[in-house]
């Protein structure tokens, strides 16, 4: 079974650009979460989508917003990209929320640079 | 709210010395634990999990198990390799239906033949 696949890998953005980053979750798996990961902050929560609904939001400005698409699919963007959203952008799937069954298996990640 | 501390790093260790990686949490309820190892360059990958008091997680070698008593999780291997040098992430499910993981800011392991 394919693993949970991101793409871009890798993207070169400059300031005030806004860029739209892909996530395909584990055939089957149907909830979706954003992680940003910095050297400063470490791994943040984003936002998690299940059945094309966000249902939990982290703390992070309006600039940061996601969907999710029938096919559980995801799209997060960025918009007027500042250089401290420079980071790793991690996306994880699990097979559904509430129940014993909701590890969370992250992709490669997008490694996101604005200069 | 909640919270994940970890032992500092970095940590360097010899090939087949004892490894311990400390694990304290603070949250509301009754959370699942993880703990996730990243490789250089990679994502996260699933180590191990606990999702009740005293479950212990086990894989290649590594375990760790869920005190309640002391809100712990410990992360333990008898004989590392160099192999396991990687950076690694305790963190915490809260509950039910929120799957937010709230991480530890990561312990980063280097072992030397």
């Amino acid at each position: 079974k394919a693993g949970v696949t991101q793409t871009p890998r890798y993207l070169i953005k400059t300031r005030g650009q806004q860029v739209t980053l892909s996530c395909s979750p584990i055939s089957g798996h149907r909830s979706v979460s954003w992680y940003q990961q910095t050297p400063g902050q470490g791994l943040q929560f984003l936002f998690e989508y299940f059945s094309e609904t966000q249902r939990n939001k982290g703390n992070f400005p309006g600039r940061f917003s996601g969907r999710q698409f029938s096919n559980s699919r995801s799209e997060m963007n960025v918009s007027t990209l500042e250089l401290g959203d420079s980071a790793l952008y991690l996306c994880a799937s699990s097979l559904l929320p509430g129940l014993d069954t909701d590890t969370q298996y992250f992709g490669p990640g997008t490694r996101l640079t604005v200069l | 709210g909640d919270s994940v501390t970890q032992m500092e790093g970095p940590v360097t260790l010899s090939e087949e010395a004892f490894l311990t990686i400390n694990c304290t949490y603070t949250a509301t309820g009754y959370p699942s634990l993880f703990w996730y190892v990243q490789y250089p360059g990679e994502g996260l990958q699933l180590l191990l999990k606990a999702t009740k008091a005293d479950d212990k997680g086990s894989n290649k070698g590594f375990e760790a198990t869920y005190r309640k008593e002391t809100t712990s999780f410990h992360l333990e291997k008898g004989s590392v390799q160099v192999s396991d040098s990687a950076v690694y992430f305790c963190a915490l499910v809260p509950n039910f239906g929120n799957e937010k993981l709230t991480f530890g800011t990561g312990t980063r392991l280097t072992i030397i033949p």
